[in-house]
């Protein structure tokens, strides 16, 4: 079974404060993704990364960054918290080969999530 | 762009009935993804849709893809309250996903 693990499922943060949400795969998937969830709003894209140490942007990357430097993890940086930031964070990962029976190449696996709060 | 246009976004349906949530979509992709998610959970993966005129099922869902049109549609068959969820499309654009805005399905007794 593919397991997407995330550092916490609930963080509680102040504003200016920088912040660190970790993922970690088990799967040797190339692709990683950082998503939020907000109501009305869907999932929203922030930032994937399909190698070690490339990041693409996504659609809402303002105020965020990321790392990875390790295949299995993909961490999201919020540099300087604020309160439109917070939300439900979720990532994911993916392969584009069929790396195991039941998988399919882009099928996105997510992990618990990380609900943020910033006051 | 691809964008991505679920209807409805709340369906509140009986039990026993029948009800179709239709995606549509924007610019061309071959293969479509639903997931669904339960209140405070993450999402999962329902259907992978690889083709023109794919069709998969799974207990009282069916999940069909029309490339051409554009249009992926989940039918539900004899609801149960058990499929009280979100469920999300998301064709693909390259190696990405892009949902819709999820579709709010509550089954009442």
């Amino acid at each position: 079974d593919v397991k997407v693990t995330q550092s916490s499922r609930y963080l509680v943060k102040r504003t200016g404060e920088k912040v660190f949400l970790e993922c970690v795969q088990d799967m040797d998937h190339e692709n990683m993704f950082w998503y939020r969830q907000d109501p009305g709003l869907g999932l929203r894209l922030i930032y994937f990364s399909y190698d070690v140490k490339m990041k693409e942007k996504g659609d809402i990357p303002e105020g965020y960054s990321v790392s990875r430097e390790k295949k299995e993890r993909f961490s999201l940086i919020l540099e300087s918290a604020s309160t439109n930031q917070t939300s439900m964070y979720l990532c994911a990962s993916s392969s584009q080969l069929n790396l195991y029976k039941g998988q399919y190449p882009y099928e996105q696996y997510f992990g618990p999530g990380t609900r943020l709060t910033v006051t | 762009e691809l964008k991505v246009e679920q209807n409805p976004l709340f369906l509140s349906m009986q039990e026993g009935k029948n009800y179709t949530i239709y995606c549509n979509y924007s610019t061309t992709s071959d293969r479509l993804y639903w997931y669904r998610q339960d209140p405070g959970k993450s999402l999962e993966s329902l259907f992978v849709l690889l083709s023109n005129g794919a069709v998969k099922q799974e207990g009282r869902l069916m999940a069909s893809l029309d490339t051409k049109a554009r249009l992926s549609t989940l039918h539900i068959t004899a609801a149960v309250h058990d499929l009280s969820a979100t469920y999300f499309c998301a064709p693909t654009s390259g190696s990405r996903l892009t949902f819709g805005e999820g579709t709010q399905l509550t089954v009442n007794p």
